[in-house]
């Protein structure tokens, strides 16, 4: 079955800790995004890529890092997290079948940072 | 000025009740909009797609767009309890553009 996944669901870990979120989809899509959700707020778009070893920055500024090796893959990276980075992160990714702009989002990891 | 405003609400009716859910915005060279509903401790799925101004339907759900007044609205209809979730607007200058999200209403249908 096509779908999109995240692990861990939820990560509780210190500050300073190297920690990396993983997404993968068995859709076939291009695109993927990463956002972070924070309770009563918009969904913030971090980082986004178009396709295998294309990768952007989004509207919100964050320290993450992300690569695209695979199409089916798409790590979120932490060096050093810190408490500012709990939230909750949220995977999509979006293909070529109309509507164009319909993203399917993954389960999402709640992050907390002590 | 934020570019999607939305109510954040949260919003509480009875089983059976219309609920009206709206999203405002600001920048004009939006033309795709869609509502995205989120169930608790899940990741958001789509629910309606307009392009566009008009109405769409889709079973107990109707979606409206006016861009003269840059306003969308998400009708229920019939509401049930598994309703309860989290509305989110969001909309896109173009098919090939990021999606901009409103903060997403809560909402909760009694039995």
């Amino acid at each position: 079955e096509a779908d999109i996944y995240q692990t861990p669901r939820y990560l509780v870990i210190g500050t300073g800790k190297k920690i990396t979120l993983e997404c993968s989809q068995t859709m076939g899509h291009d695109k993927m995004y990463w956002y972070q959700q924070d309770p009563g707020m918009e969904l913030h778009l971090i980082h986004y890529s178009y396709g295998v070893n294309s990768t952007e920055k989004g509207d919100l500024s964050s320290e993450s890092t992300v690569s695209r090796i695979r199409t089916e893959h798409f790590p979120l990276t932490l060096e050093s997290a810190r408490p500012s980075h709990t939230s909750q992160y949220l995977c999509a990714s979006s293909g070529t079948e109309k509507p164009y702009n319909e993203q399917f989002f993954g389960p999402g990891t709640r992050l907390t940072v002590l | 000025q934020k570019e999607v405003e939305q109510d954040p609400g949260p919003l509480s009716v009875p089983e059976g009740a219309i609920v009206s859910l709206n999203c405002t915005y600001s920048n004009s060279a939006f033309q795709y909009f869609m509502w995205y509903r989120q169930y608790s401790r899940k990741g958001p799925e789509l629910l309606m797609y307009t392009y566009s101004s008009g109405n769409k339907e889709d079973g107990r759900f109707t979606a409206q767009v006016d861009k003269s007044s840059k306003y969308i609205s998400l009708f229920i209809r019939d509401s049930q309890p598994s309703d309860s979730a989290t509305y989110l607007c969001a909309m896109s200058r173009g098919s090939n553009y990021k999606l901009t999200f409103g903060k997403g209403t809560l909402l909760t249908v009694n039995p």
